[in-house]
């Protein structure tokens, strides 16, 4: 079966400090990968997203990025963390090119930005 | 920007059913209407989809309206376990899947 994992669960980052949070995706092949966030009290903004190694769409000109180096790992950086960018950031995968395919969200990963 | 509009809360009481409605009057012939649920601190939970014809599954029936325009989620019997913000989408396989704001159920005991 298919499992989603993402780390750190949480993290508290001074404000300039970097970010690397971490997705990756078993039991499936070449899934569509996407990073998204919740602000506190939002809805989920979506960040990036991607179709394959290599490819990531920005939904959201900001100083975060990500990057996919292998077919089944997400991750989503930052060189300088703002205090806006704290939030729940939520990494999710579905089947490509099936039109029916549902999302499946990680467990998320709280970032707090002091 | 998300194409669908729901109210931004709603109240149920225990044990009644919870109508949740979505509009998406500008959906296309191709596009899929999607329910996802997110209790707090959690990642949201696919409920149910659906095309034209209503859906209905273990969690949820799905009433979409014959033009499309617009369709209601039921919960037939909501428990506490329901409180959570609802999400309607609508999605043509395109791979980018953007929610919008959802609607906060409270279910009153």
């Amino acid at each position: 079966s298919q499992t989603i994992h993402q780390w750190p669960a949480t993290l508290v980052q001074p404000v300039g400090s970097p970010l690397s949070l971490e997705c990756t995706v078993e039991g499936t092949s070449n899934p569509n990968l996407y990073w998204y966030r919740q602000a506190a009290g939002r809805g989920l903004q979506l960040l990036f997203y991607s179709v394959g190694i290599g490819q990531i769409s920005s939904e959201v000109p900001q100083n975060l990025s990500a990057s996919r180096p292998q077919d089944r790992q997400f991750i989503l950086s930052s060189k300088k963390l703002l205090l806006s960018d704290s939030g729940f950031y939520l990494c999710a995968w579905s089947v490509p090119g099936v039109r029916t395919g549902e999302l499946f969200f990680g467990e998320g990963s709280r970032l707090t930005v002091l | 920007d998300a194409k669908t509009t729901q109210p931004p809360s709603m109240d149920c009481a225990e044990g009644r059913a919870a109508n949740l409605p979505c509009n998406h009057s500008t959906i296309s012939g191709n596009e899929y209407v999607y329910w996802y649920r997110q209790i707090h601190s959690q990642g949201p939970q696919y409920i149910i989809h659906g095309l034209k014809n209503n859906e209905t599954n273990e969690m949820a029936s799905l009433i979409i309206t014959e033009d499309r325009k617009s369709s209601t989620l039921i919960l037939p019997h909501a428990t506490l376990r329901d409180t959570a913000v609802y999400y309607c989408i609508v999605r043509a396989g395109d791979d980018k899947i953007i929610f919008g704001k959802g609607t906060r159920l409270h279910i009153l005991p």
